[in-house]
């Protein structure tokens, strides 16, 4: 069974740095083609997408957030990283980890999510 | 980098009705259309991949069309368990963009 699963802080304050990470279970981010997205969701508003990352470490980047996104992955634990650079209220939003395939570009399944709140 | 639309934003249904999304993006991406369930406080669920493929496990009753710029997810009979938000996402391109969301409740 293919699993993912966020974890991070719940709080940060304006100007921090958020690290989420996601930790995933029943594939190997070593499998050819295999990949993780990040996606997040303000209180009441829409999906966004964020980054994504693939096995052979192809990375791509959401255009407005560029500068402030990082990702990155530990294939030994299991784990992608996700940074997000000088944070703002309006970053509050339920950040979600989903499983890629390169090919497939469908995003399944989805972790549960973790509501960041940004707030001094 | 592509952008998607839906409509409508929002719509009031009843149980056994015939009901129609439509998900409109900026410019052609072939098939490269997918649909997502999300109901409140969960992740998102995939129903449909490639504008018509259903995802394994989700009922016969959703279903998805088009190709090019313009789709739809359409429910052919409305149960109680459907009432949620639905997202249509474009993969052809990167930023994987997704529409506005469209907001299914009761009548």
């Amino acid at each position: 069974q293919v699993t993912l699963k966020e974890s991070g802080p719940v709080l940060v304050k304006p100007t921090e740095t958020l690290t989420l990470t996601c930790t995933v279970s029943g594939f190997s981010l070593s499998n050819a083609r295999m990949g993780v997205s990040w996606i997040r969701q303000p209180p009441g508003k829409a999906l966004e997408w964020l980054a994504h990352i693939f096995s052979n470490d192809e990375k791509s980047y959401s255009t407005s957030l560029k500068s402030r996104l990082t990702i990155s992955k530990d294939t030994s634990k299991s784990q992608v990283v996700l940074t997000m650079t000088n944070m703002d209220p309006v970053d509050t939003a339920t950040y979600y980890c989903a499983r890629i395939r390169a090919g497939l570009w469908w995003f399944d399944p989805w972790g549960q999510g973790t509501l960041v709140t940004v707030s001094s | 980098d592509i952008q998607m639309t839906q409509s409508p934003s929002s719509l009031s249904a009843s149980v056994g009705d015939r009901v129609t999304i439509t998900c409109r993006a900026s410019q052609s991406i072939s098939s490269y259309l997918n649909w997502y369930q999300q109901k409140p406080g969960k992740a998102p669920k995939l129903l449909i991949y490639a504008a018509s493929s259903l995802q394994s496990g989700v009922p016969s009753r959703f279903s998805g069309s088009g190709s090019g710029t313009d789709f739809t997810l359409t429910i052919s009979s409305l149960q109680p368990e459907d009432f949620a938000t639905y997202y249509c996402q474009q993969s052809y391109s990167t930023p994987q963009a997704f529409g506005p969301g469209t907001k299914v409740d009761i009548k």
